[in-house]
């Protein structure tokens, strides 16, 4: 089975711009998790969505969301770029939500 | 709310030295935790989890909710053990992390 894959792997923006990142999950996975990873704040869970459902959200404001599709690949976005952004932005896709198979990460840089 | 506690941010150990990477959690119903770890260069992965009650890598953990920890334990380090360790804790969808322990493995 192929793994989780994240396009792309690594993204310079600027302030003030906004980013869309992608998941594709292992087939047949219906869970995708999104975690953000920084050395200040280790892994940090942003959202998890189930059949294009969001089941749960992390302590973020409003500037991070996501979406499902149908085909289980998932979406996130972060409107508004602030510096502290830059991160590593990790995916993982789980059948039940039990074990996680993670991505390689998008690394999103902030200038 | 639910909160994961690792005491130790790095941990140094010789080879063939027994080691324990702790992890403290908070939460007041019955927990789903286990043990992720990230390799250099890979990416994170499960070592294992408490419901599985398995021993993998010669890794074991067991969880003791009277003080509320789920250690991670080996007699006898390998260097190829040497990696960052994440304890985590599964509430209805939501997983949180630990900060993580950073391990060495000295030969």
């Amino acid at each position: 089975k192929a793994g989780v894959t994240q396009t792309p792997r690594y993204l310079i923006k600027t302030r003030g711009q906004q980013v869309t990142l992608s998941c594709s999950p292992i087939s047949g996975h219906r869970s995708v998790s999104w975690y953000q990873q920084t050395p200040g704040q280790g892994l940090q869970f942003l959202f998890e969505y189930f059949s294009e459902t969001q089941r749960n959200k992390g302590n973020f404001p409003g500037r991070f969301s996501g979406r499902q599709f149908s085909n289980s690949r998932s979406e996130m976005n972060v409107s508004t770029l602030e510096l502290g952004d830059s991160a590593l932005y990790l995916c993982a896709s789980s059948a039940e939500f039990n074990e996680q198979f993670f991505g390689p990460g998008t690394r999103l840089t902030v200038l | 709310a639910q909160r994961v506690t690792q005491p130790e941010k790095l941990l140094s150990v010789f080879k063939g030295a027994p080691v324990e990477l702790k992890c403290n959690y908070s939460y007041s119903g019955s927990p789903e935790l286990f043990w992720y770890v990230q390799y250099s260069r890979q990416r994170l992965q499960l070592l294992l989890r408490h419901i599985s009650r398995e021993s993998i890598k010669g890794f074991t953990a067991d969880l003791n909710k009277g003080e509320t920890s789920f250690h991670l334990k080996k007699p006898f380090a390998q260097e190829e053990d040497s990696a960052m360790y994440y304890c985590a804790l599964l509430n209805n969808n939501d997983m949180r992390f630990g900060a993580g322990t950073r391990l060495t493995v000295k030969p």
